[in-house]
């Protein structure tokens, strides 16, 4: 399937580098969504875009930095990420955000490790 | 953020065999309801919604109960490939009507 791909698939960083995730959704919806999945702990919601503008900011740490340009696109910029950020980063996007929210489609997301 | 709970397991069944996920929510006022699948080292995949009334999609069954604040998910003739953990989603009628709240997931291993 690849109604909604992400690179890279693995991504390994030193916490001083600066790398950006890229995720692009091929269905036609005007939501897209950052989630961070950790071991052992719930999905995470980090960012809400809806038709290109940030709607939810989960207190996510400056560190991460999003950007949506257009409807389609959605990038997650890294910045001084700490080992603890070390994670499954998701991207998922849904015909409108609110309502029919819960239906979401996921990305294969991008397994990042911290070192 | 209101929590979402789920026994962890994991749930060993044999194939063949009748199964039965719990949810519980704290938030009274969430909206809708969702399983989701995830197979393991893949992206979770919508599975089915949850409606006030009980749904039923083949060989699952999927219920609601507000004034208890739970959701279940019911696998009947239980298969290998429906090993996975499955997720119980809440959409959550936060300030921004946009809050989507994941259960850690129940782990589910059918055996031949």
């Amino acid at each position: 399937e690849t109604g909604v791909t992400q690179t890279p698939r693995h991504l390994v960083m030193g916490m001083t580098n600066k790398k950006s995730l890229k995720c692009e959704q091929h269905l036609g919806h005007n939501a897209m969504y950052w989630y961070k999945q950790s071991a052992k702990k719930p999905l995470e919601l980090m960012f809400v875009y809806s038709l290109e503008e940030r709607v939810e900011n989960n207190s996510v740490p400056s560190r991460f930095s999003p950007e949506c340009p257009n409807s389609s696109h959605l990038f997650l910029h890294l910045h001084t990420l700490q080992p603890e950020d070390s994670a499954l980063y998701l991207c998922a996007s849904s015909p409108e955000a609110g309502g029919l929210a819960g239906t979401q489609y996921f990305g294969p997301g991008t397994r990042l490790l911290v070192l | 953020r209101k929590e979402v709970e789920q026994d962890p397991g994991p749930f060993n069944v044999p194939e063949g065999a009748t199964v039965a996920f719990n949810c519980t929510y704290s938030n009274s006022a969430s909206q809708s309801f969702f399983w989701y699948r995830q197979d393991c080292r893949k992206e979770p995949k919508l599975l089915m919604s949850v409606y006030s009334s009980g749904n039923e999609d083949g060989r699952f069954t999927a219920q609601l109960n507000r004034a208890s604040q739970y959701i279940s998910l019911l696998i009947r003739d239980s298969k290998l490939s429906d090993s996975a953990t499955y997720l119980c989603v809440v959409n959550e009628n936060s300030n921004s009507g946009y809050a989507l709240n994941f259960g850690k997931g129940t782990s589910l291993l059918v055996t031949p």
